[in-house]
């Protein structure tokens, strides 16, 4: 079981609606990281949270809004997303992000379609 | 920048030993991981071996690195039919812990 929890599993919505991805973990992980993942391709980084602040954009477009309530919470909120944003997205955390040997742990993902 | 590559797929039989191959370009990496994805699921962390070290042992797992051709391998005693997965390696970039992947291995065990 991973430690990295997300909600929903799977959402399918339109591309005019509103809707949130949540990921939560109790490590005690300060540093958390969206990553999107498209059909047998790896993880390309989104954005990274370090102490509750973000720390990279990676030219994500303003329809991903990320946001951290607090260490333990990091929620992506989409906004009249493409067709081409349908993938699987995924959480991470690690320690903290300030190098040296901090290994991401995973959750296993929202698999978002969009119609 | 950083680049890392990895051979495509990798079919062997059960029982057998599985290696998967990685090659990285980034002389100054600290750390290197592999992470291993099932079907319809996240990315588990399996292993990951520090720069300085030629070798890791874990199990069934040895990663194996070559730091003079920056190469690195994961071998996988007596493959088991649920080691069928993607196997990803992938470097780590000091600046905001970025990870860069390989783009993934599918490794297919026949029973």
């Amino acid at each position: 079981d991973t430690e990295v929890t997300q909600t929903p599993k799977h959402l399918v919505m339109g591309m005019t609606n509103k809707k949130s991805l949540k990921c939560e973990q109790h490590m005690g992980h300060r540093a958390m990281y969206w990553y999107k993942q498209k059909a047998k391709k790896p993880p390309e980084l989104m954005f990274v949270y370090s102490y509750e602040k973000l720390s990279i954009n990676e030219s994500v477009p303003s329809r991903f809004s990320p946001e951290c309530p607090n260490s333990s919470l990091l929620n992506l909120h989409l906004h009249a997303l493409q067709p081409e944003d349908s993938a699987l997205y995924l959480c991470a955390s690690s320690q903290d992000s300030t190098g040296r040997n901090q290994p991401q742990h995973f959750g296993d993902g929202t698999r978002l379609s969009i119609l | 920048g950083e680049d890392v590559e990895q051979s495509l797929f990798l079919s062997v039989r059960e029982g057998d030993s599985s290696v998967i191959n990685c090659t990285y370009t980034d002389s100054s990496s600290t750390y290197l991981y592999w992470y291993k994805q099932e079907p319809g699921a996240g990315l588990q962390l399996l292993t990951y071996i520090f720069s300085n070290m030629d070798m890791k042992q874990d199990q069934r797992l040895t990663v194996l690195l070559n730091k003079k051709d920056k190469h690195l391998s994961l071998r996988i005693a007596d493959t088991q039919t649920g080691d069928s997965a993607i196997y990803f390696c992938a470097d780590i970039m000091e600046y905001g812990n970025k990870l860069v992947f390989g783009a993934g291995t599918i490794l297919r065990v026949k029973s």
